[in-house]
């Protein structure tokens, strides 16, 4: 079985702070990791993923993430929010004992940007 | 590449009606997803196929529900008798077979209203 918790369903920053999304997972094989970004009305476009390797990994837009085995967590950073970073943003895990590694999302987190 | 196309985009429909989606994925995408959205919530799993077969359905996917995809190309989802709570955003998504990170491309959506 496999789960996401992303805490907190809204955040909100000031152009220029810093941009972080809290995922934890829970996974009962290797997890391979996801973070996507959906705006209104349009599909999922993936940030970055973590499947084997470096445990921190960077993504589009200046997005990076850190794996933590330890803390079973992938949470998502960005040095500084811009405008156009406003979004829904979904953490998902994909990992299955059966190999068809769909995957499963939380509920996502509404990232909101005040100039 | 052309990604991930979803046609109607939007359906409004009355409750009772029988209404059917089209997903195109990425061609030589073998593997091809479909999910359910509602608001404020992740993608939920409905069904997937490899080529023309379908290996798995989600327990979310009623009887009422039916998809297919006949010849591994494109694939339709029909939803009959509709009810209020089939409202939602249905997304497609497609990876190839031999990927090593199980990354999904998305559609845009179709936005269901059903009144």
């Amino acid at each position: 079985a496999q789960s996401v918790t992303q805490l907190g369903s809204h955040v909100s920053v000031s152009e220029g702070a810093l941009v972080l999304l809290r995922c934890n997972y829970s996974s009962s094989v290797p997890p391979y990791l996801f973070w996507y970004v959906q705006y209104p009305n349009q599909g999922l476009q993936l940030l970055l993923k973590y499947t084997t390797g470096a445990t921190l990994v960077k993504g589009i837009n200046g997005f990076e993430a850190e794996f933590k085995k330890s803390e079973t967590s992938f949470h998502l950073t960005k040095p500084s929010a811009h405008m156009s970073d406003a979004a829904e943003y979904f953490c998902a895990v994909s990992g299955s004992p059966r190999g068809s590694y769909i995957p499963t999302f939380g509920r996502g987190t509404s990232l909101i940007v005040h100039p | 590449d052309t990604g991930v196309s979803q046609n109607p985009r939007h359906k409004i429909t009355k409750r009772g009606q029988n209404v059917t989606f089209r997903c195109d994925p990425i061609s030589e995408h073998n593997r091809l997803y479909w999910y359910r959205q509602t608001l404020g919530q992740g993608p939920e799993f409905l069904t997937y196929f490899q080529n023309e077969a379908q290996l798995e359905k989600s327990r979310l996917l009623s009887d009422r529900f039916s998809a297919e995809r006949p010849k591994g190309s494109f694939s339709t989802l029909e939803i009959q008798r509709t009810e209020q709570g089939d409202s939602a955003m249905y997304l497609c998504a497609s990876r190839p077979d031999r990927s090593s990170s199980y990354e999904q491309y998305f559609g845009p959506g179709t936005r269901l209203t059903v009144t």
